[in-house]
């Protein structure tokens, strides 16, 4: 079964900054897909990156990089010009490809945003 | 509307009662999730739809949680003789299964509070 950790329950970073949240995975199968999702305090979950496992670059999304190192099995998200409105939860999920498996989820970092 | 619409928003219910909560998918999502978050806590897995095939239940936490999916569409999540643990948010998530790299799309969620 696939596992996720994210082993940083809170990040503070000041406004501007780059931030890099980490998440590590376990999985045998060979083909999956990793994604990042941010919970402000409203509670919605908001989409923010992919990274598939055969992807052979890096995943950007404007402000937001996935630090991708597959042999070390992470998937780190990058943030950087880090705004205030970046503070939240974010979670990182995999779904591997192999039958019908759910989205799997971390438990997540809290990041604050200090000005 | 075009997203996840989950019904209620709110529940309050009386330890010992039965509650049944609604999520109605995006048109055309074979895979429809549930997930239980606690205050301040990751997503916790329940169960897994994916078009015609049996569902996963492997994370429902006991046999008063139960789950179904009509016609492939709307999903209804049964908690039977609630407990004050089944407090929490329970969200409720679709997404094109066919396609791995295809991110699940998140409803506002519903928020049961046993008393």
């Amino acid at each position: 079964a696939q596992k996720i950790t994210q082993t940083q329950p809170g990040m503070f970073v000041q406004e501007k900054e780059a931030v890099t949240l980490d998440c590590t995975y376990d999985t045998s199968d060979p083909s999956y897909g990793l994604f990042w999702y941010k919970q402000p305090s409203s509670g919605e979950m908001i989409f923010l990156i992919y990274q598939g496992s055969y992807d052979q670059q890096n995943a950007t999304e404007g402000r937001y990089s996935l630090n991708f190192q597959k042999a070390r099995k992470s998937a780190n998200l990058v943030i950087s010009a880090s705004q205030l409105g970046d503070s939240a939860m974010y979670f990182c999920a995999m779904r591997v490809n192999s039958g019908n498996t759910p989205l799997v989820f971390g438990k997540g970092t809290r990041l604050s945003v200090i000005a | 509307g075009a997203g996840v619409s989950q019904s209620p928003s709110n529940k309050v219910t009386e330890k010992g009662k039965d509650v049944e909560l609604r999520c109605d998918p995006i048109s055309g999502h074979t895979a429809l999730y549930w997930y239980r978050q606690s205050l301040g806590q990751g997503l916790e897995f329940l169960i897994y739809f994916q078009g015609n095939s049996a569902p996963d239940k492997s994370g429902l936490p006991s046999d008063r949680f139960s789950a179904e999916r009509t016609g492939g569409s709307v999903s209804t999540l049964t908690i039977q003789r609630t407990q004050q643990e089944d407090s929490a948010v329970y969200l409720c998530a679709s997404s094109l299964q066919d396609f791995m790299n295809t991110e699940a799309f998140f409803g506002q969620g519903t928020r049961l509070t046993v008393v």
